[in-house]
């Protein structure tokens, strides 16, 4: 069974900080990762979704990277800032259906001003 | 972008009671649709996978009893929850998905429902 692992669980950085997040995963076999963005209580909210082929996708200050070999994939975010305050949750898919998707715990990211 | 929304956003019932939460995704026809459930500090769990038209695909674990899923049409599914206790309390999320012309499988997440049995 896939098990997908994020962390830190929670982190506090000041604002203009560049920062790291981690996602492992234990079946390389991926079909795709992607990231997302949860806001309290809210749904979540797409970031960046990478191909099992790709290495890496960029959408603004916002890097994400995957090495399928390893079961790592890891978002950089650039010159962070207040409004980036959310938990960030990562998903693998094995396949094409939707009873493949593995989400993780999330990490919780507080910027502070 | 393709949206999805739920309804309620959140409600609060007896224990005892049954609760139905709409999933609708308003500018597409969502050809699939899935319901997660997510518990405090926990990760999304799927719970069921549905199709339009037919009958819905639970994950291992989830009582179909007493989690009924419609999908209806091409837009609507609701889940229900029936005779709810406390251990039902959760974030219940609806994602929708289409493969009509060709689209891809790309999932999109409705804002959730926030479910509390007293």
């Amino acid at each position: 069974k896939q098990e997908v692992t994020q962390i830190p669980a929670a982190l506090s950085v000041p604002e203009g900080e560049n920062l790291v997040l981690n996602c492992s995963f234990t079946d390389s076999a991926i079909y795709n990762l992607q990231w997302f963005r949860q806001d309290p209580g809210k749904g979540l909210t797409s970031l960046l979704l990478i191909q099992s082929s790709q290495r890496e996708q960029t959408s603004g200050r916002l890097n994400a990277s995957l090495d399928k070999s390893s079961g790592r994939s890891t978002l950089y975010i650039a010159a962070s800032q207040p409004g980036d305050s959310a938990t960030y949750l990562c998903a693998v898919r094995l396949g094409a259906g939707a009873n493949n998707l593995f989400f993780g715990t999330g990490t919780r990211l507080t910027v502070i001003p | 972008g393709a949206v999805v929304s739920q309804h309620p956003s959140w409600v609060i019932c007896k224990s005892g009671t049954s609760v139905k939460i709409e999933c609708r995704s308003l500018d597409f026809q969502a050809t699939t649709m899935f319901w997660y459930r997510q518990f405090p500090k926990q990760s999304l769990m799927l719970m069921a996978t549905s199709n339009e038209g037919s009958k819905a695909t639970y994950e291992q674990g989830v009582e179909k009893d007493k989690f009924l899923i419609n999908h209806a049409s091409l837009t609507l599914s609701t889940l229900t929850v029936t005779s709810a206790h406390p251990e039902d309390s959760s974030f219940y999320i609806c994602s929708a998905s289409s493969w009509l012309a060709g689209v891809t499988d790309t999932q999109y997440f409705g804002p959730g429902t926030r479910l509390t049995v007293l």
